[in-house]
């Protein structure tokens, strides 16, 4: 399969605890993008990377919420102290200029 | 902020017939259109691409459009499936983000 992959593909964690997400996109992507989906919602942006360089964040990307990707490959979002609120759907897609790909997403829910 | 406003919510249809999604949106500087299907508790499947000098596209019974000039997009399906159920999100690219309404959930009735 060389569509975009995520992993783990769900996470259930005590509110307080660290976790990291996983993202592998399709490998000649130079762009790559965070998203973030709760219920009945549409995904809403948090981070964009074009190869290694972290070129937008969205304000929802507080302070306890980091990403990287850096060897302009796979990226991982990592989100510290977690809160209930930040139970979603976490979406990552990559593209170069054209149509952009989703992976399966990590279903992330906090305690 | 691009704000995108997909109707109706949602749309229940008999098998066969054909139908058309909405999507407004409010800025038209837009680099192109996407239209992406998702199923319950799953990613994001892309349909059709629209770059911004376009004016529509088309996949099998699907066919989308742009009017940039008055923000608004149609995906239009023509003789529906019952596996076309599923929920119809458009999201328009600005360079570096996508904008996605809050999509149509479609039932095709067999």
């Amino acid at each position: 399969d060389t569509g975009v992959s995520q992993d783990p593909r769900h996470k259930i964690t005590k509110r307080g605890q660290n976790v990291t997400f996983r993202c592998d996109p399709i490998s000649e992507h130079n762009r790559l993008y965070w998203y973030r989906q709760t219920l009945g919602q549409g995904p809403e942006f948090l981070t964009y990377f074009q190869n290694e360089a972290q070129l937008e964040k969205s304000r929802l990307l507080s302070d306890r919420f980091s990403a990287e990707r850096p060897k302009g490959s796979f990226s991982t979002l990592e989100i510290q102290r977690t809160e209930q609120g930040d139970s979603a759907m976490y979406l990552c897609a990559s593209s170069t200029t054209g149509t952009v790909y989703f992976g399966p997403g990590t279903r992330l829910l906090v305690l | 902020k691009q704000e995108v406003t997909q109707i109706p919510a949602a749309l229940s249809v008999p098998e066969g017939e054909n139908l058309v999604l909405n999507c407004s949106f409010t800025d038209s500087a837009i680099y192109n259109l996407q239209w992406f299907r998702q199923d319950p508790g799953k990613g994001l499947t892309s349909l059709l691409l629209i770059q911004s000098s376009q004016r529509e596209q088309t996949s099998g019974r699907l066919n989308a459009s742009l009017d940039k000039s008055s923000g608004r997009s149609t995906l239009y399906i023509a003789a529906s499936q019952p596996g076309d159920s599923a929920t119809y999100l458009c999201a328009f690219f600005t360079g570096n983000q996508f904008y996605f309404g809050t999509g149509t959930s479609l039932t095709v009735i067999p």
